[in-house]
């Protein structure tokens, strides 16, 4: 079965600092995937996703993230984080059966220290 | 942002009464779901609509009903609440497209349901 797995659960960086969350998936075709941040309080917005083409994908607020087949990974970065990048992000993968329905990881908590 | 708009936006109830969450877009886009979320489960599907009057089951249905007798309005309705669906709900709408690409969801801002 499809899956996601964010191996963090909590990341804590300080503020200006480079960041990675990682992301793995298990999909037996090529995937499409997404990260959303979400804010608290706030429902999730969407970063970026990846459904063919150059693997490494430009996002918005700075972020980027790289498809690696080979490693069924779509890890998120930013080269230097700001404090209100504070929040946490879920990585998701297209689930089969189509509807757009999607796979969610249990998502990763940031949080930026000053 | 996507016109999503969930009401109430905060409920307290009882154990047993009957519940609806209501989301409404604005966006005319095809496709609508209903998520819960938990702390450790991320977001887990409820139901999803794919046109009006098609509905159909995800992972966490059970306890669970929904209904779209229009395009822009999805209903969920817990027809006997327990302790259990205590839970921030998220509705989500996505555009179905034709070119058999999975597009992005766009989230409502979520209504946070205690049920005492």
């Amino acid at each position: 079965a499809q899956s996601v797995t964010q191996p963090d659960i909590h990341i804590t960086v300080s503020e200006g600092a480079s960041l990675e969350l990682r992301c793995n998936y298990s999909y037996g075709a090529t995937p499409y995937l997404f990260w959303y941040v979400q804010s608290p309080g706030q429902g999730l917005q969407l970063l970026l996703k990846y459904f063919s083409g150059d693997t490494l994908v430009q996002g918005i607020k700075g972020f980027e993230a790289e498809f690696k087949r080979s490693q069924s990974s779509f890890n998120l970065r930013k080269p230097s984080v700001h404090w209100s990048d504070a929040a946490e992000y879920f990585c998701a993968v297209g689930a089969p059966g189509g509807y757009n329905k999607l796979i969610f990881g249990a998502g990763t908590r940031l949080a930026v220290h000053p | 942002d996507a016109g999503i708009t969930q009401s109430p936006r905060h409920k307290v109830t009882e154990t047993g009464t009957p519940v609806t969450l209501r989301c409404h877009q604005t966006e005319n886009h095809r496709y609508m779901y209903w998520y819960r979320q938990d702390p450790g489960h991320g977001l887990r599907l409820i139901h999803y609509s794919y046109g009006v009057k098609d509905t159909d089951k995800g992972e966490v249905s059970d306890g669970y009903s929904v209904s779209r007798s229009k395009t822009e309005d999805f209903l969920l309705t817990l027809e006997s609440a327990t302790s259990s669906q205590t839970s921030v709900y998220f509705c989500a709408i996505s555009d179905g497209g034709g070119n058999n690409v999975n597009q992005p969801q766009h989230f409502g801002d979520g209504t946070r349901l205690s049920i005492l």
